[in-house]
């Protein structure tokens, strides 16, 4: 059984670019998560989705970011017009329950 | 406003010893909590999970603990290897709050000397 799976796992992107990270959940899970890992800081929630619907979006920037987990295919968290400060570790996590959450390798971004 | 902490960026200790780490939070009244381990460039891996009915939890030679009189939980690693050098995080669920939304603390680097 694939763990939950993270491309690109590494991202370079000029400012002003987009950037769009993929997961694939485990197999028969239906809720995915975004993290944001800053160097020396902890995992921040971004959002939950589960699928064609967003759950909860409150630890996610109003502008620039967006996510979707559509009803096939990997979840995408689309960053436009990057910046600098956007350069981090992605993660993304799924569960098939709301405890227990599996996290993927992560996307390391970064924004020359 | 609402805090997790956890003790210390960093721990060194000698193989064959017991780590303690502690996670502490602050106005917070969690269904659960969890704890990860995390190795440099890759994504956390779940450990345990302990709920607030539960006292203590035990996996192999991990042990968990949880006060919600205190608002701490400790993580224990017995007979400690350089194997288990990581960072270690502790992570809550809030009741009420998102479901899913889990709130991360910064992590504590264990190091363990052969």
């Amino acid at each position: 059984n694939a763990g939950v799976m993270q491309n690109p796992r590494h991202l370079v992107r000029r400012r002003g670019q987009e950037a769009r990270l993929r997961c694939s959940p485990m197999k028969g899970h239906s809720h995915v998560y975004w993290y944001r890992q800053l160097p020396e800081e902890g995992l921040k929630f971004m959002v939950y989705l589960q699928k064609e619907n967003i759950i909860d979006e409150s630890g996610m920037p109003k502008e620039r970011f967006s996510a979707e987990f559509p009803k096939e295919g990997p979840s995408i968290l689309r960053i436009q017009q990057v910046v600098r400060g956007d350069s981090a570790a992605y993660f993304c996590a799924s569960s098939d329950h709301l405890e227990t959450q599996y996290f993927g390798p992560g996307t390391r971004l970064l924004v020359l | 406003s609402q805090k997790i902490e956890q003790n210390s960026e960093a721990l060194n200790i000698q193989e064959g010893k017991t780590a303690t780490l502690t996670c502490n939070y602050t106005n917070y009244s969690p269904a659960y909590l969890q704890w990860y381990r995390q190795d440099p460039g890759r994504g956390p891996v779940f450990l345990l999970l302990i709920r607030e009915n539960e006292k203590e939890k035990r996996k192999e030679r991990l042990k968990v603990t949880f006060d919600t009189t205190l608002k701490q939980s400790l993580f224990h690693i017995t007979a400690s290897q350089p194997a288990d050098s990581a960072t270690y995080l502790c992570a809550l669920r809030v009741d009420g709050g998102s479901q899913g939304n889990l709130i991360f603390g910064k992590g504590t680097k264990l190091s363990v000397k052969p």
